[in-house]
């Protein structure tokens, strides 16, 4: 099974609207991170935004926050007032546990942001 | 802000050779990855490094694969007789924490291997 699922595979927005990417996850350990990343075209990776599974509140980065609904396992990133440099490729990567366990990530949402 | 490097930025190497792929982790880092990416493909663990040792990898680590820390400050990934499949960008990652926090887990740009 997904342990990361991402269903958009690609998704359109209109500049300086708001736009939200899906992510549900799957584990059954009580203790894990969120982490959304940019990939943009030059290839790198790009950290935005983490939460914690024992966070009381949302993340927020600027114009990026993160819906984490718990019981339902989703974490899907909002971006407000989309700019044409958001175009990218997303993903939602999860890390399980408290040791050092890797990243198992999403498949991706490739956001196109128009003018 | 501190940074994880990779060198070189692209690698073009002939099918069978062996490559070496560099990183240099933040240096209060004690927690060293390698991820690779198919183009157009998710990005997939290969190998995680503490302590001078491997602590986990992923079935795609074969014994194609080997990683170093040869001195105090690069960290490596040796991928033996390339195949057409190995050509991917890898990435190195490094992190501090042994807990589920983000902080510190850094990716670096990422190196773009093709094989010939």
């Amino acid at each position: 099974a997904q342990k990361i699922t991402q269903t958009q595979p690609g998704m359109f927005v209109q500049e300086k609207e708001a736009v939200t990417l899906d992510c549900t996850y799957d584990t059954s350990d009580p203790s894990y991170g969120l982490f959304w990343y940019k990939q943009p075209s030059s290839g790198e990776m790009i950290f935005l935004i983490y939460q914690g599974s024992y966070d009381q509140q949302n993340a927020t980065e600027g114009r990026y926050s993160l819906n984490f609904q718990k019981a339902r396992k989703s974490a899907n990133l909002v971006i407000s007032a989309s700019q044409l440099g958001d175009s990218a490729m997303y993903f939602c990567a999860m890390r399980e546990g408290t040791g050092n366990t890797p990243l198992v990530f999403g498949k991706g949402t490739r956001l196109s942001v128009i003018a | 802000e501190p940074e994880v490097t990779q060198t070189p930025s692209h690698q073009v190497t002939q099918m069978g050779q062996e490559v070496i792929l560099r990183c240099v982790p933040i240096s209060n880092h004690l927690y060293f990855y390698w991820y690779r990416q198919i183009l157009g493909q998710k990005v997939e663990f290969l190998v995680s490094f503490y302590n001078n040792e491997i602590s986990e990898k992923s079935e795609i680590f074969d014994d194609q694969f080997s990683v170093e820390r040869p001195d105090g400050s690069n960290f490596t990934l040796k991928i033996r007789s390339t195949k057409l499949e190995d050509s991917a960008m890898y990435f190195c990652a490094s992190s501090k924490a042994t807990d589920t926090t983000n902080y510190g887990y850094t990716f670096g740009s990422g190196t773009r291997l093709t094989v010939v």
